[in-house]
């Protein structure tokens, strides 16, 4: 059974890079694209982007000038940079697989999710 | 990007009820259209995909339905265990995107 762990600094100051990294296990992380989603405390859910083990990319327009997503194959792990955060990056982060069946596509499993604080 | 519109925002309903939750697209999306429920705390977890397909494990107590731009997801007999939040979301199109949660409370 496939299992995503999100790690990194639960605190990062304005105006600098936040880093997280999503280890998958049970599974190998070939052959699907892997997204990061964050919820901001009582709000809902914003895609961030995914990244496909070959490294195609696609990031949410609204986002994409601050973002870089990369993988790990020999250690089943994915990452995200998010420059430049302000206190409105504060959330909850998520890593999830993509799955596509046929004409199917949904997000699951999801990572346990870590909350990132933006504050000086 | 596509706009998704669920409604309502919110409910209050009673262990045993029928509970319906709506998710309208801003263009057609076919069936490609996901349910998911979030508890307090915890992450989200996927119902029902390609809009009407339960997920393994999911209790046949829920369901799905529609297709083009409107969606339903009922839930036929409200359990204790129901009470949550509950998000569509399109995967037709990148960017992917949620609609805005129905949090289903008890009356």
């Amino acid at each position: 059974q496939v299992q995503l762990q999100e790690s990194g600094p639960g605190l990062v100051k304005p105006s600098e890079t936040l880093s997280l990294t999503c280890t998958v296990s049970g599974g190998s992380i070939s052959s699907y694209y892997w997204s990061w989603i964050r919820q901001p405390a009582g709000k809902g859910l914003e895609w961030i982007g995914r990244i496909y083990t070959s490294e195609t990319t696609n990031y949410n327009p609204s986002l994409k000038s601050r973002v870089t997503m990369a993988v790990d194959t020999s250690k089943n792990q994915f990452s995200l940079k998010l420059s430049s955060v302000t206190a409105a990056d504060t959330a909850v982060y998520y890593c999830a697989r993509e799955v596509t069946r046929g004409s199917a596509r949904w997000f699951d499993p999801w990572g346990q999710g870590t909350l990132v604080t933006v504050s000086s | 990007d596509i706009q998704m519109t669920q409604s309502p925002s919110s409910l209050s309903a009673s262990v045993g009820d029928r509970v319906t939750i709506t998710c309208r697209a801003s263009q057609s999306i076919s069936s490609y259209l996901n349910w998911y429920q979030q508890k307090p705390g915890k992450a989200p977890k996927l119902l029902i995909y390609a809009a009407s397909s339960l997920q393994s494990g999911v209790p046949s107590n829920f369901s799905g339905s529609g297709s083009g731009t409107d969606f339903t997801l009922t839930i036929i007999s409200l359990q204790p265990e129901d009470f949550a939040t509950y998000y569509c979301q399109q995967t037709y199109s990148t960017p992917r995107t949620f609609g805005g949660g129905t949090k289903v409370e008890i009356k």
